[in-house]
């Protein structure tokens, strides 16, 4: 079985600054796909961004971005220029052999 | 184009009573999905199915039965409700290609 962890159950950004959600993971393949996906109050879940294992470049997406370490098996997202709109549970996920794994989330507040 | 849907949204079920939630995607999607959420633990995969006709078991799947009997629609059972089974439960549906997965608004059980 694959396992994710996200460490921090809970942070605080103050708007405009940037901040950092941790993830790591564990599996044996070397052929899989990650993911952190947000889920505001709404409880809707949406993608944030994703990445291939077999990809070394780091995926970027506007404001957000993550710094894939594939030997350490970390995959943390970088959120820049926090908005009010980013706050919200963030959920890390590995994606291997038609299933996904996600870790238990982090809670991102976000101060004015 | 609705996406994924889940029907319904709430419930509120006895201990021993049976339901079916219905998930429904009109975007061609060959794979779907079924998780629950619980605080503290992220989504955990119940079960999933690869194409029409077929299922198979996810990493919590014991008190749950599935059935895809159409491409669009992913039903989930439960046939004696427990306690334990209160919690909100996801579907998603995915290309095999993309890794993507697109999710429904999730319906809320609570089992008494």
């Amino acid at each position: 079985a694959q396992t994710v962890t996200q460490s921090q159950p809970e942070m605080s950004v103050q708007e405009a600054e940037t901040v950092t959600l941790s993830c790591t993971y564990d599996t044996s393949e070397s052929d899989y796909y990650l993911f952190w996906y947000k889920q505001p109050p709404s409880r809707q879940m949406i993608l944030v961004i994703r990445q291939e294992a077999y990809k070394q470049q780091n995926a970027t997406e506007n404001r957000f971005s993550v710094n894939f370490q594939k030997a350490a098996k970390s995959f943390s997202l970088k959120i820049s220029d926090s908005q009010l709109g980013d706050a919200a549970m963030y959920f890390c996920a590995v994606y291997n052999f038609n299933k996904f794994y996600f870790g238990s989330g982090t809670k991102l507040n976000v101060k004015p | 184009n609705a996406g994924v849907t889940q029907t319904p949204k709430f419930r509120v079920l006895k201990t021993g009573q049976s339901m079916t939630l219905l998930c429904a995607q009109d975007m061609n999607h060959e794979y779907m999905y079924w998780y629950r959420q619980d605080p503290g633990m992220g989504l955990r995969l119940i079960h999933y199915s690869v194409g029409e006709g077929t299922t198979a078991k996810g990493e919590v799947p014991d008190g749950y039965n599935v059935s895809r009997l159409k491409k669009q629609n992913f039903l989930l059972g439960l046939e004696s409700a427990a306690p334990s089974q209160t919690s909100v439960y996801f579907c998603a549906s995915s290309f095999p290609g993309k890794k993507e997965q697109y999710f429904g608004p999730g319906t809320r059980l609570t089992v008494t």
